[in-house]
């Protein structure tokens, strides 16, 4: 399975935009990029994904590169709910869909 | 709204016990997860099925079996617990219609066991 990287942790002033990248080089033409955040003692949940073009919904937008090599989430104004570690995730169409977790992004949000 | 739904939030269980955790999905869905999480090691999946009946080795399956008797149900069971089995477990759900990679996974909240 192709691989992401992630920066350890990021810190963030509330109200201000939060840009998380993540590399994964070794992307195959049919993974997508799932981006999930989990919460402190709750289970992951679903954020954004996309294939190729640029995504946004009510929660974040994905910016992929043009070559797919990398990936950026983006919290438009960060909140103190959005603290949380942030997973970026390759799944491809071959692999029964099974998600293969990384150590993730521990985002820090500043009153 | 979706819902993945594991049975026990918190358990305490005694070395050498059977331990079930259970975990229902309402998504209809044909994919389901057993992951486990530990600090410093992330989430490990353990077994995962595709279809009633079906199961399939994840990365760590070892001390532990499961049961897919219905499609909206899949269990994990440590046949005999064992401290190092400490953890959180987390469920999971996704559909295989379409374009499996482009697919949600949908997690339950989590089950905190301690082997004591």
């Amino acid at each position: 399975d192709a691989k992401t990287t992630q920066p350890n942790s990021m810190e963030s002033n509330e109200e201000e935009p939060v840009h998380l990248p993540c590399n994964h080089s070794t992307i195959s033409g049919t993974d997508y990029i799932h981006w999930y955040r989990q919460l402190p003692s709750q289970g992951p949940e679903y954020v954004i994904h996309g294939l190729t073009s640029n995504v946004n919904n009510r929660m974040a937008s994905l910016a992929i590169a043009e070559d797919r090599k990398s990936s950026t989430l983006i919290l438009h104004r960060a909140t103190l709910r959005d603290a949380a570690v942030y997973y970026c995730i390759l799944r491809g169409a071959d692999s029964w869909g099974k998600l293969q977790f990384g150590a993730g992004t521990q985002v820090v949000v500043t009153p | 709204d979706v819902k993945v739904t594991q049975s026990s939030r918190y358990l305490v269980k005694r070395t050498g016990e059977k331990v079930f955790l259970e975990c229902v999905q309402d998504m209809d869905h044909e994919n389901m997860f057993w992951y486990r999480q530990d600090p410093g090691l992330g989430l490990r999946l353990i077994y995962f099925s595709y279809d009633v009946k079906m199961k399939e080795k994840g990365d760590i399956p070892e001390g532990y079996s499961v049961s897919r008797e219905k499609k909206e149900r899949f269990s994990l069971i440590l046949e005999s617990a064992s401290t190092n089995q400490t953890s959180m477990y987390l469920c999971a759900s996704s559909s295989l219609v379409g374009a499996t990679g482009g697919n949600t996974i949908y997690f339950g909240e989590g089950s905190w066991l301690t082997v004591v």
